[in-house]
């Protein structure tokens, strides 16, 4: 089975720039999640969609940050203007429904704030 | 609040040695719990689960027991390689329509030869 696939991986930009990062789920997962995870601390969840309608988007700073995730499959998370506190891994994930299901993450997109 | 206490490292220990480290959680209802395994540079791995009382999770010589009555999950391996060395996050998943995970703060574990 195919795991939840990420890109890019690496991306170093500008402060001030933007950036996009892609998200495909593992097929037939109906929850998505994007966490932000900085360097040496736990992950932080931005936001979470079930199918293509968000459950949970309370800690996403929506001044800088978007997500969307059109036809409940594919997540793009986009960051405009970027800030150097916005270094860190994006990580992906996505679940089943049901409470023991577990939630799967992907590799991660590690972004760098010049 | 539902949360998860995990305790603090790093802990470092040598090839061979017996590992614990200690979770416990607060939580309404009845959650799952897991530990995500965080290698260098890499994203988080699922390492075991739990989802009722009493469960046992194992897996690459890892263990933990869901214990209610004590409301923890500790992680345990009775002899730890180098290749174990990663940040190990202990997590619970909140009952209800939104699920969600809640994490504690990591435990680095760094294994010498």
């Amino acid at each position: 089975e195919a795991g939840v696939a990420q890109s890019p991986r690496y991306k170093i930009i500008e402060k001030r720039q933007s950036v996009a990062f892609w998200c495909n789920p593992i097929s037939g997962h109906a929850t998505l999640y994007w966490y932000q995870q900085i360097l040496g601390q736990g992950p932080k969840l931005l936001i979470q969609f079930q199918n293509n309608g968000v459950v949970d988007d309370s800690q996403l700073p929506k001044d800088r940050f978007s997500a969307e995730r059109l036809k409940g499959v594919d997540s793009t998370l986009k960051i405009q203007p970027a800030k150097l506190e916005d270094s860190a891994v994006y990580l992906c994930a996505s679940g089943e429904q049901g409470l023991g299901n577990t939630i799967y993450f992907g590799e991660g997109s590690w972004l760098t704030v010049v | 609040g539902d949360s998860v206490t995990q305790m603090e490292g790093p802990v470092t220990l040598s090839e061979e040695a017996f590992l614990t480290i200690n979770c416990t959680y607060t939580a309404t209802g009845y959650p799952s719990l897991f530990w995500y395994v965080q290698y260098p540079g890499e994203g988080l791995q699922l390492l075991l689960k739990a989802t009722k009382a009493d469960d046992k999770g194992s897996n690459k010589g890892f263990e933990a027991t869901y214990r209610k009555e004590t409301t923890s999950f500790h992680l345990e391996k009775g002899s730890v390689q180098v290749s174990d060395s990663a940040v190990y996050f202990c997590a619970l998943l909140k009952a209800g329509n939104n699920r969600k995970l809640i994490w504690g703060l990591g435990t680095s574990l760094a294994v010498n030869p």
